[in-house]
Order: structure tokens, then sequence, then C-alpha cells
């Protein structure tokens, strides 16, 4: 079974904070996506990566940076936080031959 | 613009009943359907898939009925159970495996009432 694990599971920030959210694949999957998930809206892609060191445009990238440190870890970086950007955000991870996503528990962000 | 959309946004059905949702896409390059389960408090997981060479693929009680034509599908559950209540994603994507990006649609939230 794939296994994605996502930190914090919850936080709570400040308009103007900094913020960073962790992801860890620990199943060798080459692609890493970052999701976020409203109401009405459904997920959304931010970012994804092919790669350590690989950095791709999402849908919604505006107000995000990524980064993919090795092939198990993919950050996501608000670094000027604002209430629009409060959300559940997911990551998912997959092998490059297969389309199956496999899904984290998800990070819900609070931007004050 | 939400290229998958979704419908109805929510449903509710009798335990025993069947469940249909509904799902319609923009863009007739997408060839790949997967429908997505998510629980409360838990990551959305992969549930049924199809393609679109196949108008009808079937796994128990879930099957995806698939019309190219109208650029339309749906997820039928039947003999529905108050263990499937659960928000449904509908997604596509363009092509198998590379870079390929899926595209959610805004999800069904589905209750079964027993």
């Amino acid at each position: 079974e794939a296994a994605v694990t996502q930190s914090p599971r919850n936080k709570v920030t400040v308009t103007g904070g900094n913020v960073t959210l962790s992801c860890r694949q620990t199943n060798s999957h080459n692609y890493m996506y970052w999701y976020r998930q409203d109401t009405g809206h459904g997920l959304r892609l931010i970012h994804y990566s092919y790669g350590a060191g690989n950095l791709q445009i999402g849908d919604v990238p505006d107000g995000y940076k990524a980064t993919r440190t090795t092939q198990e870890d993919f950050f996501l970086l608000l670094e000027l936080a604002s209430p629009s950007q409060t959300s559940l955000y997911f990551c998912a991870s997959r092998w490059d031959n297969q389309n199956t996503l496999y899904f984290g528990a998800g990070t819900r962000l609070s931007v004050l | 613009q939400q290229q998958v959309r979704q419908s109805p946004q929510s449903l509710t059905v009798w335990e025993g009943e069947t469940a249909i949702l509904n799902c319609s896409y923009e863009n007739s390059a997408f060839d790949y359907f997967p429908w997505y389960q998510q629980f409360p408090g838990e990551g959305p997981a992969l549930l049924i898939a199809i393609r679109s060479v196949s108008d009808k693929k079937e796994d128990g009680r879930f099957t995806i009925f698939f019309n190219k034509r109208e650029k339309k599908l749906s997820l039928h559950i039947t003999d529905s159970q108050p263990g499937d209540s659960a928000t449904y994603f509908c997604a596509a994507s363009k092509n198998q495996g590379g870079s390929a990006k899926l595209i959610f649609g805004e999800g069904t939230k589905l209750t079964v009432s027993s």
C-alpha cells in the first residue's frame, strides 16, 4: 500500500505569515503533486514534480512556491500567506507509467 | 474554467437504492476518467476508472457508463450501503502515465440513509 505522509495536519497562521507544508512518500514514486481542495471547486493542482530538483507549474500557482528536495520529499511554501489560501491541502504521488494518484491525509490551513 | 463538471453537488439515497452520479467534460482529448472516493478526514482514493475506448466499466456494485459523443459519464452505485457515504470526484486526463495531469470535478457528496 502506497504511503504518503503530510505534516502538519493542522496549521493556523496570520496574514503575511510564512508557512511550509511537508509531504513524504516512501514508494519511490517519480511524480508528486500539491492540490488544494475547496467547496465548489474540487481539487485544484498547485504545483507538481517528476523528480528531485524538478518543479512544474500547476493550474493555480499564484502565491505558492514548491521544492522537491529528494525523491521522497516535496514541500509547499506560502511566503506571504493570505486569507484566500485558507484551504485543505493534499499531497499525492504516483509512478510515471501509471495514472493512479495516492493521496496523503491532508493539511488543513487557516490564515487569519 | 471548470473543465470537468459534476452533478448533483449532493445526493441522498436510501440503503439498497441505486445512486447515480454525473460527470461531463469539455476537452475531447481527454481519454482517461477515474473516479476517486473520499471519506471525511481522509485523502481521496481511486475507486474505479475507464478509458475512452470503452463505454462501460464494472467493479462489483460500482459501474461507469461512458458516452464519448456527448462527453458525459456517470457512476452508478447499486445496492447503496451506509458505508458508501462519501464524496466522489470525477477526474480526467489526456494520456496515460508520463506527464499527464488529472483535472478534477467539484465533487458529489453522497449520503446513504438506512
